[in-house]
């Protein structure tokens, strides 16, 4: 199973972000993202499709349609600009953790 | 307060073994709630799932490092370890450990270690 990102989302501060994570029919699965900030861990932003994360701004949500799961970030901070990853459970496969090659969101 | 710590060797030669070790706190890795996994992180690319081991012990791995990776739980230590075979300079990169929270629906990473460096060089 395979999850597309775009390599790079740009925006400015104030305005919306969308991240996207294309995978085959993934509206029947359960999406997850992550945030990373340079020189550290990755960080669970939203998980299920649109379950954000406790103490994580209402500005953070997501949600998953057909063949592609959105990460959408409203009124961007310079503070967002992270790279973010999709993941998604491959139970069809070896019981796969599956990553999208990850977003480098820009704040200009 | 739950946490993960990794350890291990920062710089291994080419055809040996990798090992590390991701030290738990705050919580037991018998837990059947989650499951205990690696994930790495070569410089400048994007997370790669290596595998996970289970509350019960059963692992599964990335099909294209199964040969090579093997995931093991010392309960008496609350640990976990990851050994990698065989290394080559492609197998450079930051080692995560990272708790999985499971449901019957999916998986995802809830809690991840700060990571850990692994250079494989002569």
């Amino acid at each position: 199973y395979v999850l597309t990102q775009p390599p790079s989302v740009s925006v400015a501060p104030g305005q919306t972000a969308r991240i996207t994570c294309g995978g085959h029919d993934i509206g029947r699965k359960s999406v997850h993202w992550y945030q990373q900030r340079p020189g550290q861990a990755p960080m669970v932003v939203v998980s299920y499709n649109d379950d954000r994360r406790s103490g994580l701004p209402d500005r953070f949500s997501g949600s998953n349609s057909g063949n592609t799961a959105t990460l959408t970030i409203s009124r961007v901070e310079a503070g967002d600009e992270a790279d973010y990853y999709c993941q998604v459970w491959d139970s069809d496969t070896n019981h796969r953790e599956v990553f999208g090659g990850g977003t480098k969101l820009t704040v200009l | 307060q739950v946490q993960l710590h990794e350890s291990g060797p920062g710089l291994v030669k080419p055809s040996q073994t990798l090992s590390l070790t991701c030290s738990v706190s705050g919580t037991s890795v018998t837990s059947r709630n989650f499951y205990w996994s690696w994930v790495r992180q070569a410089p400048g690319k994007g997370l790669e799932w290596i595998g996970y081991i289970t509350g019960g012990g059963i692992t599964y791995y990335e099909l294209s490092l199964k040969r090579r990776a093997t995931i093991s739980v010392d309960t008496s230590r609350n640990h976990y370890s990851l050994k990698l075979n065989f290394v080559t300079v492609a197998d450079s990169a930051t080692y995560f450990c990272a708790r999985i929270s499971t449901s019957s629906d999916s998986d995802f990473f809830d809690l991840w270690g700060q990571g850990t460096r692994v250079t494989v060089s002569s």
